[in-house]
Formats: C-alpha cells, sequence, structure tokens
C-alpha cells in the first residue's frame, strides 16, 4: 500500500473553483478507484476504472470527473458542479478489479472549501 | 441493493478484554469480506480478510467468523492494546463487472489503559 501517492495532501478551494487531485501507483495494478469519506462517516465511492481508457461512475459521480490515460495515474477534478466538496478523499487500486483482490489506499488527500 | 451493517458503532473495552464487531450483508453473492483499520487522519489499511468457502481465520489476536448463511461475518480482537484505538471498518466484495467493495459505516473502537 506504500505504493499509491496522493497529492496534494491538504488542498483549499475557493468557491466556483476546479481542483483536481492527483493519484499515482507503482504496484503494477489495473484497477484503480476514488473513495470519499466525510468526518464520522464511511466511505463511498465516487469512480472506479478497471482499465486504462476507460472509467465508470460509482455512487456519488455527480460533481467529479476522472481521466485514465496512464495504468500509473488516476486524477480526480472536483468541479464547481459538487457543491459541498469538502471531504477526505482516497485514492485506491487493486491488482485487477475482481473480487477477492485486496484493496490498498493512498494517504489521502484533504479538500476545504473556503 | 447490496447493503452492509455494522454494530456497533462505538465500543470502549479496558485494556486486555476482547472487542467484537458485527456486520450484516444483504448481497448473497457476496464472496469476500475483508476489514480495515484507519487510524485518525490516516488511510485504512488492511487487517484481516476471509473468503465465502472458509468459516474462520486468525492472524495472531485478530480472528474473524464468517456464517454465510445468516450473511454475517465478525471481527475479534484480543487481548486489547491502546494501539487499536482506530476505526474499524468491514466490507462486502461481490463479483460483478468489477471488484464492487461496499463497506460499512465503520465502528469507532476505543480501547482505555
Amino acid at each position: 500500500d506504500g505504493g499509491i501517492t496522493q497529492s496534494p495532501k491538504y488542498l483549499f478551494r475557493k468557491e466556483g473553483q476546479n481542483v483536481t487531485l492527483s493519484c499515482e501507483q507503482n504496484l503494477n495494478h489495473d484497477a484503480m478507484y476514488w473513495y470519499r469519506q466525510d468526518p464520522g462517516q464511511g466511505l463511498r465511492l465516487i469512480y472506479y476504472s478497471q482499465i486504462v481508457n476507460d472509467f465508470q461512475k460509482g455512487d456519488i459521480a455527480e460533481g467529479y470527473s476522472v481521466s485514465r490515460e496512464k495504468k500509473e495515474s488516476f486524477p480526480l477534478t472536483v468541479t464547481s458542479a459538487q457543491k459541498n466538496p469538502t471531504a477526505f478523499y482516497l485514492c485506491a487500486s487493486s491488482s485487477d478489479g475482481y473480487s477477492g483482490n485486496t484493496i490498498y489506499f493512498g494517504e489521502g488527500s484533504w479538500l476545504t472549501v473556503v | 441493493g447490496e447493503n452492509v451493517e455494522q454494530h456497533p458503532s462505538t465500543l470502549s473495552v479496558q485494556e486486555g478484554d476482547s472487542a467484537v464487531i458485527k456486520c450484516t450483508y444483504s448481497d448473497s453473492a457476496s464472496n469476500y469480506f475483508p476489514w480495515y483499520k484507519q487510524e485518525l487522519g490516516k488511510r485504512p489499511q488492511l487487517i484481516i480478510d476471509i473468503r465465502s468457502n472458509v468459516g474462520e481465520k486468525k492472524d495472531q489476536r485478530i480472528a474473524v467468523t464468517l456464517n454465510k448463511t445468516a450473511k454475517h461475518f465478525s471481527l475479534h480482537i484480543t487481548e486489547t492494546q491502546p494501539e487499536d484505538s482506530a476505526v474499524y471498518f468491514c466490507a462486502a466484495s461481490i463479483r460483478t463487472s468489477y471488484d464492487k467493495v461496499i463497506f460499512g459505516p465503520g465502528t469507532s473502537l476505543s480501547v482505555i489503559p
């Protein structure tokens, strides 16, 4: 799990701004994910990607966008359409995206709206 | 739809006592059940997992049991220590077009020295 790097760790967004969270993995994993965690809450899936150039919406995709141009990278953009973006964002990966493969998490990024 | 419930939401135990966290899942197709530990402000880390063809698994002070008929699984921590204090998440994974992992809402465990 040390092979997933998220940046920045802390980010402040002004109203109406788009911001992008970076996620890079060197685990050679095919599948990557983005989760959102609100204080005292569980993990909710935003987007996932099983393979390069393909991604699917999760449970709370509205106001977010992603790309998967490289196997190692899965950036998340929080758009101005996301009305309540303040949260802890976790990027994750697994070997091939199929059931039973361990999901490893990055260290997370804190996003705050100012 | 798929759902994972987790109880209790908070748990306090004295150091050295045991802690038990229980989860239930709704989808009978679930076949993989990981448990994650998350310390404050840090990432969730896998501590133990169990697959549907196994009823129990142990790793030192941690054990997980699975009852597929009842669709519930439990985490048991024995001889608790202060460093066990964290939020614990259970999860259930089903085979769909991708590794769909559904997390429970979490249990905040406090171990009192």
